[in-house]
Order: C-alpha cells, then sequence, then structure tokens
C-alpha cells in the first residue's frame, strides 16, 4: 500500500512561532487532506488539498503532487493549536481509502 | 449543520456482550466511514458506504458489523468483541466517496 511519512514526529513551540509540517507520499495521490486532532480526541478537518495551495487563517498548505509530498505552515502559533497534526492520502482510483501518516505532535507552550 | 454525532460517547462491554454505535449526519451527504483509531496511533478505515451501499470493508473480522439504514444513519454492531478491540472508533461523512472528510468525536470502547 501507499506509505505516508511525516515529519517532524515531535515539535514544542513558543506562542507565536512559525513551524512547517512535512507530509511524504509513496505513489501518485488525487486525494491529500490535513487534519488536526485536539487532545480530547476530535478530529477537525484543515484542508482538502490533493494539488496546488490553500490558505485558511493563520494556516496554509501547499501540495506537489508531482514531487510527492505536502506542507503544512503554522503562523503565530497559539496554545489552541497543539495536538496532533494528521496528512491522510488516498490514491488515484481509491480515493476514499485513505491511509494517515504517523502524525506531527505538536506543543505549544506560553 | 455541519456536524457528524456520535453516541454514545463512551462505552464499556463484556466479551459476550452485543451492542451498537450510531452516526449521524444531516449535511446530505452520500459517504459514510467507520474509522478506528488505538492510542497515540493514526486512524485506521474499516468500512466505506456510498449510497447506502458497503463499498469498502477493510478485512475486518466479522465480530463488526456495519449497517446504513439510510443515508443519514451508520450503525456499527458489535458482538463477541475481543479486548484488543478496544479503541476509539470513529465515524466521518463526506458529500461524495473521496472528498472531504468530516469526522464525528468518536465513541471510546471499552472490552472487557
Amino acid at each position: 500500500g501507499i506509505q505516508v511519512e511525516q515529519s517532524p514526529p515531535d515539535l514544542i513551540l513558543q506562542e507565536g512561532a512559525n513551524s512547517t509540517l512535512r507530509c511524504n507520499f509513496s505513489d501518485s495521490v488525487n486525494n491529500l487532506q490535513w487534519f488536526h486532532q485536539n487532545p480530547w480526541g476530535q478530529l477537525i478537518n484543515l484542508f482538502y488539498i490533493p494539488s496546488g495551495t490553500k490558505q485558511n487563517g493563520r494556516l496554509s498548505a501547499t501540495t506537489v503532487a508531482t514531487e510527492r509530498y505536502s506542507l503544512l505552515y503554522i503562523s503565530s502559533s497559539q496554545t489552541t493549536d497543539s495536538g496532533v497534526y494528521f496528512c491522510a492520502v488516498g490514491r488515484s482510483g481509491t480515493a476514499s481509502k485513505l491511509t494517515f501518516g504517523t502524525g506531527t505532535r505538536l506543543q505549544v507552550t506560553l | 449543520d455541519t456536524e457528524v454525532t456520535q453516541t454514545p460517547k463512551h462505552l464499556v462491554m463484556g466479551m459476550t456482550n452485543k451492542k451498537s454505535l450510531k452516526c449521524e449526519q444531516h449535511m446530505g451527504h452520500r459517504a459514510m466511514y467507520w474509522y478506528k483509531q488505538k492510542a497515540k496511533k493514526p486512524p485506521e478505515l474499516m468500512f466505506v458506504y456510498s449510497y447506502e451501499k458497503l463499498s469498502i470493508n477493510e478485512s475486518v473480522p466479522s465480530r463488526f458489523s456495519p449497517e446504513c439504514p439510510n443515508s443519514s444513519l451508520l450503525n456499527l454492531h458489535l458482538h463477541a468483541l475481543q479486548p484488543e478491540d478496544s479503541a476509539l472508533y470513529l465515524c466521518a461523512s463526506s458529500l461524495l466517496s473521496g472528498e472531504k472528510l468530516f469526522f464525528g468525536s468518536g465513541t471510546q470502547l471499552s472490552v472487557l
């Protein structure tokens, strides 16, 4: 199956700092989504971004499908950004079978 | 309404019990999903329903039985579970299969 690697696995930031999370995948995809799982377990969809760049407030994401990676940018981080960030991908033809990466655990401190 | 609602939030059951997890959405989505998540691991796909028909079963043991009675409801019937089945069970929906996923808050299941 498709391999999805996320880096870094763990990240500690001070409030106000910026960060970049990376997702590498091993095959061509036509479905790529970024999620934030908060400390209470709720998964929030941040972006549906199989290609291109999108922005939503302090967050933005870029997917370069031809080079098989996606980046999630968090600017001016806040303590509420803490949690685990997952990238999930679906291969062409089986886009509904999302494979999740192992996640980046982010802790934002005061 | 932009929510996926799951009940119950917590469930403790014995290995001989039969229980059901419920999931509901009123966003007009035609694809619904069950995922399983063990602690400190990513979610893993179990089942996908598209237009109320089972389209994907990821080789899930038969002690888990999904049901989609209508386009808004998804159930997961549990029977004779094992302690290793203890996990967070997440329901999700999307407008169509393969599109942006919306997750419910999950059912934390403990099997004793």
